[in-house]
């Protein structure tokens, strides 16, 4: 596609439910990233995938949150059991090639998730 | 691990004003820098980049970043700023895999 594509744009959810969140990155972009937004804390990475490379999870703020990339394009991010803490948007973003190239890397729009 | 340092979160000016945006970066590797912009209800858009060869990087928008290696610096300028400018903008250094980014700074432009 055009661009970095995200879906659910909008998801509210109750706590203690799972979520999944979606992304598609863009066309033959082999790196991968997902990103946290949220007020006062700004952008934090979560997680990177580059290739069949095993993923780069430092970010994940803790075992109720994983990611999976299935054959090096469309990747999921999963939360389980939400709290409240977790309302924010989830970026995703990618690029042409991951490392510390010069590649610029695209955002999508977002997944804005409410824990309620 | 690399961090990304941003003065004055909010700023606000009127149009035709100038405006610089301070941006300190500390990373031991080969540096990349970015600074993205981010206007009212859309997603992250890249303004402008940095990884080797001339220090005074020209981007979209009439926005321009110098590189300071000596100051490990890469702040913002537009000398003239347009309504249109409101937006969020954040500076972001590469390095481990990742982009790390500034808090951003808030500006807000007066018509």
């Amino acid at each position: 596609g055009a661009g970095v594509s995200q879906s659910p744009s909008n998801k509210v959810t109750e706590k203690g439910k799972d979520v999944e969140l979606r992304c598609d990155p863009i066309s033959g972009h082999t790196a991968l990233y997902w990103y946290r937004q949220s007020l006062g804390q700004g952008l934090e990475f979560l997680i990177y995938f580059q290739g069949n490379s095993a993923p780069d999870k430092s970010g994940l703020p803790s075992d109720r949150f994983s990611a999976e990339r299935t054959g090096g394009s469309v990747s999921t991010l999963t939360i389980q059991r939400t709290q409240q803490e977790d309302s924010a948007v989830y970026l995703c973003a990618s690029s042409f090639q991951g490392g510390n190239s010069g590649n610029t890397i695209y955002f999508g729009e977002g997944s804005w998730l409410t824990v309620v | 691990a690399q961090s990304v340092s941003q003065h004055n979160h909010h700023v606000i000016l009127s149009e035709a004003a100038s405006l610089e945006l301070g941006c300190n970066y500390s990373y031991g590797g080969t540096v990349n820098l970015f600074w993205y912009v981010q206007y009212p209800g859309q997603h992250l858009q890249l303004l402008l980049k940095y990884f080797s060869g001339d220090p005074l990087v020209k981007g979209i928008k009439g926005f321009e970043a110098e590189f300071i290696k000596s100051k490990f610096s890469f702040n913002l300028r537009k000398p003239s700023v347009q309504w249109s400018d409101t937006a969020e903008y954040f500076c972001a250094v590469k390095g481990n895999n990742r982009l790390a980014f500034g808090k951003g700074n808030q500006v807000v432009v007066i018509p």
